[in-house]
């Protein structure tokens, strides 16, 4: 079975700190991996996706990810903390084929203070 | 116009009445599918339909029922609410057989307390 774990429920950074947020994943074949944002009240936003091709992903709002198989992780990163990044983010993996589905991580709350 | 759109935005309702969530796509997607976000946040799938043909139904009680007219529309009808039915429902859409490629579009949810 397919699963994704994020460490940390909650991380906290400073304005113009770094944001590493951590994802670990675990599949039988050669996954297909996102990472979505969920602002306050609002719906799921993709990021980013790794299909396959390049290990390094660059997505929206600055953020990229990197695929590391050996460590089965796809990290996501983001150089400078803005205020507007404060969300909830989740990794996801897919199955592929008919029966096609998303299966999440439990989130991690992004927290940043001035 | 929006990829995605689900009605209602909100939904508010007495223990034991019977309710709908619609859900549309317009991305020519094949694949339809319903997610539950409970109060943790976390996102479990419910179903999926593809081209009007439910191919996942994941040990979701008996008092959910969904419907495909098209491909382009899934919906959820929900039987005798409980308590235990307030989530936020998610729709979202993708396309057979690159569903990774095509990408998992979703609303803006349907938030539903049930008092």
């Amino acid at each position: 079975a397919q699963s994704v774990t994020q460490l940390g429920s909650h991380v906290s950074v400073s304005e113009g700190a770094l944001v590493l947020l951590r994802c670990n994943y675990s599949s039988s074949v050669p996954p297909y991996l996102f990472w979505y944002v969920q602002y306050p009240n609002q719906g799921l936003q993709l990021l980013l996706k790794y299909t396959s091709a390049a290990t390094l992903v660059k997505g929206i709002n600055g953020f990229e990810a990197e695929f590391k198989k050996s460590e089965t992780s796809f990290h996501l990163t983001k150089p400078s903390a803005h205020m507007s990044d404060a969300a909830e983010y989740f990794c996801a993996l897919c199955n592929t084929g008919t029966a096609s589905k998303l299966t999440f991580g439990t989130g991690t709350r992004l927290q940043v203070t001035l | 116009d929006t990829a995605v759109s689900q009605t209602p935005k909100y939904l508010v309702t007495q223990m034991g009445n019977d309710k709908s969530i619609k859900c549309e796509q317009n991305l020519g997607h094949d694949t339809m599918y319903w997610y539950k976000q409970d109060s943790k946040k976390f996102l479990k799938i419910m179903f999926s339909y593809n081209n009007k043909e439910l191919i996942i139904n994941e040990t979701v009680p008996n008092r959910f029922s969904p419907k495909s007219p098209d491909k382009a529309h899934l919906n959820l009808h929900i039987n005798s609410l409980e308590l235990g039915d307030s989530a936020v429902y998610f729709c979202a859409s993708s396309s057979f057989p690159d569903h990774a490629l095509s990408g998992y579009t979703f609303g803006s949810g349907t938030r539903l307390t049930v008092v």
